[in-house]
């Protein structure tokens, strides 16, 4: 168990409707990334949030907004749903082990997003 | 820009035998970090060893030990006396160098899919 959480597991939804991920960092993590998995473009990076200021953003859609909170768990909205939105979208985060900075990314069990 | 190659789509190995997994990468930065995650046919990804550019030892982690070859820019993963449990994809990945709260991101390579013979 990585501490990373992520809800829902699995969602179906249809084209042209909007949701939203939710990810809870690991405990003290302040840095969030959101990654997805899809078969034909592999793992690609999206947007990477510190201390709820957005830090780095990948190649994600316009249709696409994250946000973190105070709290530090964060939310990913994916809108407008296309087919080929349907993919595997990872929560991870990283922080400190054992008092040390490290850049290591512990990833949550990701949500599987299935567009009709 | 960055990037991770890995050629081996996939890989067969006999239990209880060594394998290595291979991995290469693209950068002109001097400082950069290189990782290996495990992917089951859960789904889950499970962070496995890591490996800084200036380190000047190689990272062991258990049974995984990481061939680290700064000249030849290859970081390949060596999984000593597999398992039917080690059956995965298997991923390469570099962060660039940074502080913390700096933009950090991981590019992944395409993965390999090692499975394990009984």
């Amino acid at each position: 168990d990585s501490g990373v959480t992520q809800t829902p597991k699995h969602l179906i939804t249809a084209t042209g409707q909007r949701v939203t991920l939710r990810c809870s960092p690991r405990s003290g993590d302040l840095s969030v990334y959101w990654y997805q998995q899809s078969l034909d473009q592999g793992l690609q990076f999206l947007i990477h949030y510190y201390n709820g200021e957005e830090r780095a953003k990948g190649n994600i859609l316009e249709r696409f907004s994250a946000q973190q909170f105070p709290d530090l768990h964060s939310e990913l909205n994916l809108s407008s749903l296309e087919l080929g939105d349907s993919a595997l979208y990872f929560c991870a985060s990283s922080g400190r082990d054992s008092g040390r900075y490290t850049d290591t990314q512990y990833f949550g069990p990701g949500t599987r997003l299935t567009v009709l | 820009a960055q990037k991770i190659t890995q050629t081996q789509p996939g890989m067969f190995v006999q239990e209880k035998e060594a394998v290595t997994l291979d991995c290469t990468y693209d950068t002109s930065d001097q400082s950069y970090g290189l990782f290996w995650y495990k992917q089951p046919s859960s789904g889950e990804m499970i962070f496995l060893i890591y490996q800084g550019s200036y380190d000047e030892q190689n990272a062991t982690e258990g049974r995984y030990s990481l061939n680290f070859q700064k000249a030849r820019k290859s970081a390949n993963l060596v999984i000593s006396a597999s398992q039917l449990g080690d059956s995965a994809m298997y991923f390469c990945a570099m962060i660039l160098g940074g502080s913390s709260g700096s933009a950090r991101q991981l590019t992944f390579g395409s993965g390999t899919q090692l499975t394990v013979l009984p």
